[in-house]
C-alpha cells in the first residue's frame, strides 16, 4: 500500500518562529489533508489541499502531487500551535480510506 | 450545533467482553467514519458510511462492526473485545469525502 512519510518527527519551537513541516507519499494520489491534533486530543482539519496551494492566517499549505510531497509553513508560531500535525491521503478518489502519516510532533516554547 | 460527539469518554473492558460506542452528528453529514489512534501512530481507519443504511469496510475492520441505522448515528461494536484494541477511537463526519470534523475521542482499555 501507499506510504505517508512526515519530517521532521518532532520539532521545538521559540515563540515568533517559523517551520516548515513535510509529508512525503510512494504514490500518486487523489486527495490531501493536513490535521492538527492539540495537546487535549482533539483533531482539527487544517487544509484540503490535492494540488497547490492555499493559505489560512498564519498556515499556508504546498502540494506538488507530480512530486509526492506536501509542505505545510507555520509563521510566526505560537503555543497554541503546539500538537501533532497529520497529513493523510486518499489514493483514490471516492474509497474514502485516507491513509495518515506517523505526524510531526510540535512545541511551541513561550 | 454539537457538532460530532461520542459515547463514553472513557472505558475499562475485560477480554471477552462486548461493548458499543456511540457517534452522533448534528450537521446532517452523508459520510461518518471510525478511526483508531495507537499512541506515536497517526488513524487508522476502521469502518466507513456514504449514507444512512450503509457501511463498508477500512484499513482495520477485523473485530468491529458497526451500523447506521440513523444518518446521525454511527454505531462502533466490539463483540470479544482483546488488549489489541486498547486504543483512542475517533468519529468523524463529512460533507464530503474531505474536510472530516471529528470527535473528541474515546478511549479504551481493554484489561
Amino acid at each position: 500500500g501507499i506510504q505517508v512519510e512526515q519530517s521532521p518527527p518532532d520539532l521545538i519551537l521559540q515563540e515568533g518562529a517559523n517551520s516548515t513541516l513535510r509529508c512525503n507519499f510512494s504514490d500518486s494520489v487523489n486527495n490531501l489533508q493536513w490535521f492538527h491534533q492539540n495537546p487535549w486530543g482533539q483533531l482539527i482539519n487544517l487544509f484540503y489541499i490535492p494540488s497547490g496551494t492555499k493559505q489560512n492566517g498564519r498556515l499556508s499549505a504546498t502540494t506538488v502531487a507530480t512530486e509526492r510531497y506536501s509542505l505545510l509553513y507555520i509563521s510566526s508560531s505560537q503555543t497554541t500551535d503546539s500538537g501533532v500535525y497529520f497529513c493523510a491521503v486518499e489514493r483514490t478518489s471516492g474509497t474514502y480510506k485516507y491513509i495518515f502519516g506517523t505526524g510531526t510532533r510540535l512545541k511551541v516554547l513561550a | 450545533n454539537a457538532g460530532v460527539t461520542q459515547t463514553p469518554k472513557f472505558r475499562v473492558l475485560k477480554t471477552g467482553q462486548s461493548m458499543t460506542l456511540l457517534c452522533a452528528q448534528d450537521m446532517n453529514h452523508e459520510y461518518m467514519y471510525w478511526y483508531r489512534q495507537d499512541p506515536g501512530m497517526g488513524l487508522r481507519l476502521i469502518h466507513y458510511s456514504v449514507g444512512e443504511g450503509t457501511t463498508a469496510k477500512g484499513e482495520v475492520p477485523d473485530g468491529y462492526n458497526v451500523s447506521r441505522l440513523k444518518k446521525q448515528n454511527f454505531l462502533l461494536g466490539l463483540e470479544s473485545a482483546a488488549p489489541s484494541q486498547t486504543s483512542v477511537y475517533f468519529c468523524a463526519s463529512s460533507l464530503s469525502d474531505y474536510y472530516q470534523y471529528f470527535g473528541p475521542g474515546t478511549r479504551l482499555l481493554v484489561l
